[in-house]
């Protein structure tokens, strides 16, 4: 079965300054890989997904993230933060449980606060 | 606005009594999720539908819940004598293939 990591509960930084937040997976085969971000109260958006080709991947607000199958990650990444994205943010893994489903596996979350 | 929407968006109800909730996906999207997330989780799957058919459960589930889907279209997800522990937000998606799109969930509380 798979998992996911984030061994960041929560992170602080401050407008303007980089961003990394880590992701760890878990699974036997080529993962499907995808990061969320939530407002308090809100759903879930997506921010980019990776399925297969360049491991470096654009998504939106200006957030990147990159594939690393060696070391199973699949960290998110910001040059520079804005007080707008103080969130909670989710790493998912995608996996096809066989009744063509994609079930995803998501992390515990990384609650990013941004102090001015 | 074409997105996933739920209904309705809070609800609180007193332990022992039936709930339910309604999620419209985006039309075109075949398939259709429902997730639970409780309070500094992650969502957490619970059940899978495509099209109108009902392929996958977690035993999550337990028989207290019932989620249907008839005709394909909206869905509607049940909990019969609600527990303290069932408070949690409920969260449906839709897709194509992959790659969701969530709502904004329904938040339950069970007083």
């Amino acid at each position: 079965a798979q998992s996911v990591t984030q061994p960041d509960i929560h992170i602080t930084v401050s407008e303007g300054a980089s961003l990394e937040l880590r992701c760890n997976y878990s699974y036997g085969a080529t993962p499907y890989l995808f990061w969320y971000v939530q407002s308090p109260g809100q759903g879930l958006q997506l921010l980019l997904k990776y399925f297969s080709g360049d491991t470096l991947v654009q998504g939106i607000k200006g957030f990147e993230a990159e594939f690393k199958r060696s070391q199973s990650s699949f960290n998110l990444r910001k040059p520079s933060v804005h007080w707008s994205d103080a969130a909670e943010y989710f790493c998912a893994v995608g996996a096809d449980s066989g009744a063509g489903s994609y079930q995803l596996t998501f992390g515990k979350g990384t609650k990013l606060s941004v102090i001015p | 606005d074409t997105g996933v929407s739920q209904n309705p968006r809070h609800k609180i109800t007193k332990r022992g009594q039936n709930v339910t909730f309604r999620c419209d996906p985006i039309s075109e999207h075949n398939r259709l999720y429902w997730y639970r997330q409780t309070l500094g989780q992650g969502p957490e799957f619970l059940t899978y539908f495509q099209n109108e058919a009902q392929l996958e459960k977690s035993r999550l589930l337990s028989d207290r819940f019932s989620a249907e889907r008839p005709k394909g279209s909206f869905s509607t997800l049940e909990i019969q004598r609600t527990e303290q522990g069932d408070s949690a937000m409920y969260l449906c998606a839709s897709s194509l293939a992959l790659g969701y799109t969530f709502g904004s969930g329904t938040r339950l509380t069970v007083v």
